[in-house]
């Protein structure tokens, strides 16, 4: 168990909806990293935060979009959602911005009907 | 554009064999290479990782070779076990600028059968 909780676990909607996806990072972690996994295109970076701030972003759609609260914890926004957004989204944390060593979360599984 | 290539997509190894995935990268910005593994419904894990400064780093059954002047860096697993069955991802991160995030391959499906 890596300390990254996620939930939820499983969700199912259909296209053209919003979902919220959230994390919660490990104890003491000050930066979270969001990653959508698929079959085709592997592991890929969407966007980090550091207590609170936006640090980088990556292959991160314009109808998607994260936030991090003063408790620490992320939401992953996806909206206008399409049959091919679904995906595993994983949480990862660090310590800082910097830390070699990310902690993934178990992912939550994304099904768009 | 792939900046990390990893093959073989998937691996079948016996019980007792060495199992060896290959990852190539073409940024020379990248100063670190961990490797991740995942087992079913699980997120990935840190398994080992290597800066471009040493040519081999071992942990147990688990060994990185590096080799910068080709851009390539391999796992190999001595003596494979059934347990170590899962996908294994290579990754590289540059330690400059702004941005730490981490590139992964798209990862290694091993297979260790009994």
């Amino acid at each position: 168990d890596s300390g990254v909780t996620q939930t939820p676990k499983h969700l199912i909607t259909a296209t053209g909806q919003r979902v919220t996806l959230r994390c919660s990072p490990r104890s003491g972690d000050l930066s979270v990293y969001w990653y959508q996994q698929s079959l085709d295109q592997g592991l890929q970076f969407l966007i980090q935060y550091y207590n609170g701030e936006e640090r980088a972003k990556g292959n991160i759609l314009e109808r998607f979009s994260a936030q991090q609260f003063p408790d620490l914890h992320s939401e992953l926004n996806l909206s206008s959602l399409e049959l091919g957004d679904s995906a595993l989204y994983f949480c990862a944390s660090s310590v800082t911005w910097q830390s070699e060593t990310q902690y993934f979360g178990p992912g939550t599984r994304l099904l768009v009907l | 554009q792939q900046q990390v290539k990893q093959s073989p997509q998937s691996l079948i190894v016996q019980k007792g064999g060495i199992s060896i995935i290959n990852c190539a990268y073409e940024n020379t910005a990248f100063d670190y290479f961990p490797w991740y593994q995942q087992f079913p419904g699980k997120g990935p894990a840190l398994l080992i990782a290597i800066r471009p400064d040493v040519s081999e780093k071992k942990e147990g059954r688990f060994t990185i070779s590096f080799n910068k002047s080709a851009k390539q860096f391999s796992l190999h697993i001595m003596d494979s076990q059934p347990g170590d069955s899962a996908t294994y991802f290579c990754a590289a991160r540059s330690s400059g600028g702004s941005n730490y995030k981490l590139t992964f391959g798209k990862g290694t499906l091993l297979t260790v059968n009994p």
